[in-house]
């Protein structure tokens, strides 16, 4: 099992550029979530789908668009990236039902914009 | 609005000695806290957790205490190890959200002095 997957590692973009981050995981859970974690600021949800086929804003969506593909795979999009945007960004999976489960979290991509 | 705090952005202790990290929610609709560790360039990874209806959880030698009175929880590490130097974030989640959303603290860096 590789759990949660990420790709890619690291980026570096320029005001304006787009790109998608990818997610993958291979635990059949039913939940996916996207964090951005900046100093001093722990984690913040940025989107979340907890199914396949629906997604809902967490705390902090502008300037973002997400993808629920399929029960694996949960895509995150920078339309026109900013500054601001810079961050290290985690998406998660979690088993629903039968009680509560813990939130599995990827390696993380960090993403410079210039 | 911070609605999980952890007042301590680092905190150091002695090998063999009891780390004690702190953490205060204030949205009372929280039921259900869990703790993350992470290692840089790395992803949380979860460590314990603790629902509302108890007031204390053990796992070898992590043991949180939930205080719900005073909106106010405590992870222990006994006895503290090199290997435990990360950062400790503290998570909260409400029923009432069918338990989707983790709402982050800002993280604690816990270093063990050998």
């Amino acid at each position: 099992n590789a759990g949660v997957t990420q790709t890619p590692k690291f980026q570096v973009l320029k005001t304006g550029q787009s790109m998608t981050l990818q997610c993958a995981q291979d635990m059949n859970h039913n939940s996916m979530y996207w964090y951005r974690q900046d100093p001093g600021m722990g984690l913040r949800l940025i989107y979340y789908s907890a199914s396949e086929g629906t997604t809902d804003k967490g705390e902090v969506p502008n300037g973002y668009n997400v993808s629920r593909l399929n029960k694996r795979e949960f895509s995150l999009r920078l339309e026109s990236a900013a500054p601001s945007q810079t961050s290290v960004y985690f998406c998660a999976s979690r088993l629903t039902g039968g009680g509560y489960n813990e939130q599995f979290f990827g390696p993380g991509t960090r993403l410079t914009v210039l | 609005d911070q609605q999980v705090k952890q007042n301590s952005p680092s905190l150091s202790v002695q090998e063999g000695r009891i780390s004690i990290l702190n953490c205060d929610y204030t949205n009372s609709m929280f039921d259900y806290f869990l703790w993350y560790k992470k290692y840089p360039a790395e992803g949380p990874t979860f460590l314990i957790s603790i629902s509302s209806i108890k007031d204390k959880n053990e796992d070898g030698r992590f043991t949180v205490f939930l205080n719900k009175s005073a909106k106010h929880l405590s992870l222990h590490i006994v006895p503290s190890q090199p290997g435990d130097s990360a950062v400790y974030f503290c998570a909260a989640s409400a029923r009432n959200f069918g338990n989707e959303k983790l709402t982050f603290g800002t993280g604690t860096r816990l270093t063990i002095i050998p």
